[in-house]
């Protein structure tokens, strides 16, 4: 069964910086990687998706990439904003499967 | 706009009765939906597939006689919390496959049990 881990469980960061999230599963036999925003008290925003064949996605200051052999993914976030502050969230799987969530990264950018 | 629509957005309700969650596509048509529920500080778990026209498949440890799942037509799908009780409180959340691989989410549902 897939698991997928998300290091670091927090982060709190200054204003500006570059940073990157971490994701890692189990079963690289994955169908999509896909990374999410969750703000609290709220659901679920749809960041980035990269599909099993690709390596990277790229959207705005994020850029998602994707590691299958090593079973890995990255969330780089470039020039951080406070507005950025909330919950990632990287989940494996899609299509006619449901998805495997990782438990998070809570993110503060400090202004 | 929301192509997934989710109601109610937050529901109360006392120990021991049923709470009704229903999870909508809008402007298309899902025959599969599924079902998330998400403890707080913990992350989203998938608790059940639902087919429309079919029973639902419920992940492990998951009761499938505690949380009824009905996929009455291709564009709804509701979630029955039976004899809910405190420890049932959590956020519940749906999603849709689209086109492509598109997956689309409920706004989700805060459900706290009294």
């Amino acid at each position: 069964k897939q698991e997928v881990t998300q290091i670091p469980a927090a982060l709190s960061v200054p204003e500006g910086e570059n940073l990157v999230l971490n994701c890692s599963f189990t079963d690289s036999a994955i169908y999509n990687l896909q990374w999410f925003r969750q703000d609290p008290g709220k659901g679920l925003t749809s960041l980035l998706l990269i599909q099993s064949s690709q390596r990277e996605q790229t959207s705005g200051r994020l850029n998602a990439s994707l590691d299958k052999s090593s079973g890995r993914s990255t969330l780089y976030i470039a020039a951080s904003q406070p507005g950025d502050s909330a919950t990632y969230l990287c989940a494996s799987g899609g299509g006619a499967d449901g998805l495997t969530f990782g438990k998070g990264t809570h993110l503060i950018i400090q202004p | 706009g929301a192509v997934v629509s989710q109601h109610p957005s937050r529901v109360i309700c006392k120990s021991g009765t049923s709470v009704k969650i229903e999870c909508r596509s809008l402007d298309f048509q899902a025959t599969t939906m599924f079902w998330y529920r998400q403890f707080p500080k913990q992350s989203l778990m998938l608790m059940a597939t639902s087919n429309e026209g079919s029973k639902a498949t419920y992940e492990q440890g998951v009761e499938k006689d505690k949380f009824l799942i009905n996929h009455a037509s291709l564009t709804l799908s509701t979630l029955t919390v039976t004899s809910a009780h405190p420890e049932d409180s959590s956020f519940y959340i749906c999603s849709a496959p689209g086109l492509g691989n598109t997956i689309y989410f409920g706004e989700g549902s805060w459900l706290t049990v009294v």
